[in-house]
This record gives structure tokens, sequence and C-alpha cells, in this order.
């Protein structure tokens, strides 16, 4: 119950396109939904992040939808660009469970071509 | 460096050896997670500390396993007597208190068990 789903595993886009990656989750007691990014050799950065009392939030290039009833949620990138190539992750965390350790899914390696 | 830091970067150690990783949170945090990341995997959760106490040490195997935040001084994780099974990707991440749900994270260990 405490698992988050990511899908696809890996995405190829071309340059300029939009590329979205998905999650979805099974506990209703997650209260906060971040997306990181990491490249190879490096610790993940915090990219955006949502709570779930609105349905997208926006950062440049960058959009979280999040969909409460259907427990998904998902992260947009316009415009994509090679030097978004990267691994990218979704997380979720929960104040009721005591403290705010996040569950990540498995990632998704995001490879935009020329 | 306002970041998370974390040393050595790289480790290298034989099997049954100890292995000790430290984590420096950013300036003015005082809570530290410990997330380990297998080839190809997501993050999972090891352990959750506050200076000098352990909140919540629910994804830290039982055994060879332990971490500290004293009062003065970096975090510790230390790993007794490793084995090929720990060789892996270690990350702490820091957040300012309770009421904060961002977490920021260091570079990582790479730890390698020969």
């Amino acid at each position: 119950q405490q698992q988050v789903k990511q899908s696809p595993q890996s995405l190829i886009v071309q340059k300029g396109g939009i590329s979205i990656i998905n999650c979805a989750y099974e506990n209703t007691a997650f209260d906060y939904f971040p997306w990181y990014q990491q490249f190879p050799g490096k610790g993940p950065a915090l990219l955006i992040a949502i709570r779930p009392d609105v349905s997208e939030k926006k950062e440049g290039r960058f959009t979280i939808s999040f969909n409460k009833s259907a427990k998904q949620f998902s992260l947009h990138i316009m415009d994509s660009q090679p030097g978004d190539s990267a691994t990218y992750f979704c997380a979720a965390s929960s104040r009721s469970f005591g403290n705010e350790k996040l569950t990540f899914g498995t990632g998704t390696r995001l490879t935009i071509i020329p | 460096n306002a970041g998370v830091m974390q040393n050595p970067r790289h480790l290298v150690r034989r099997r049954g050896q100890e292995a000790r990783l430290r984590c420096s949170p950013m300036k003015g945090h005082s809570h530290v997670y410990w997330y380990r990341q297998l080839p190809e995997e997501g993050l999972k959760f090891m352990v959750y500390l506050q200076k000098e106490n352990i909140i919540d040490e629910s994804g830290m195997p039982k055994e060879r396993f332990s971490a500290e935040f004293p009062k003065e001084g970096p975090s510790i994780l230390r790993i007794q007597q490793v084995v090929r099974g720990d060789s892996a990707a270690y990350f702490c991440a820091s957040s300012l208190d309770r009421a904060t749900y961002e977490q920021y994270f260091g570079p990582g260990t790479r730890l390698t068990v020969t």
C-alpha cells in the first residue's frame, strides 16, 4: 500500500517535444508529491512538488498534473531539451506516518534526441 | 557550500570490513534521512534522525547497520562486516524541520564491496 508505481521505465523524446512521465499511488494518506531529477553520478535534485489541494502546478517548462480521485500524478516537460536528459523519480510522503520519509517510484530514464 | 555534503564520495571495502559514511546537512537543517539506491533501482528509505535521536529506522536492516546524528558533527551511517549486497549508492537528505516537507539530497557515497 505504500508503493508508488512509475511509468514508463525509459522514454525517448525529440528536442522541442513534450515529455510525460506518470505515477500512481495507493495510499490515500500521501499528501506531498515531489519530482526529482538525477544525473549520472549525482544526487537527486528536487525539481517541483505538489500538494493534493491543487490539480496542477507549473514552474517554467515543468508542470505537475494531479488527479486525486484516480490517485495519479504526472510530470510534463514542455519544449524538452538535450540538457533534460536524466533519470526522473516521482515520490510521495505523508505526515501521518510520523515523519516525511519519501517513497520513490522506480525512475524513468529520459533521453532527448536532437 | 550551502548544500548537503557527503563523504567519502567513493568507498571501497573488502567483505567483512566496516564502512562509515558521513553526512553534513544543509546549514540550519536539523533533520536527516538516509536512503539507499541499488543499481538501476529507485531510492529506498533507511532511517530518519534528528539531533541525538533516531526517529524512524524501519527501513534499515536489523543487523550490521546503525546510524547516529550527534549533537555536534555529521550524521554517520555505519555498516559493519560488509557483504557484496551492500554495494550501492547511499544518499542522505536534510530538511529544515517537521513542518517542512522539502528534502534536499547530497551527492551520495558509492560503496563498492569487493
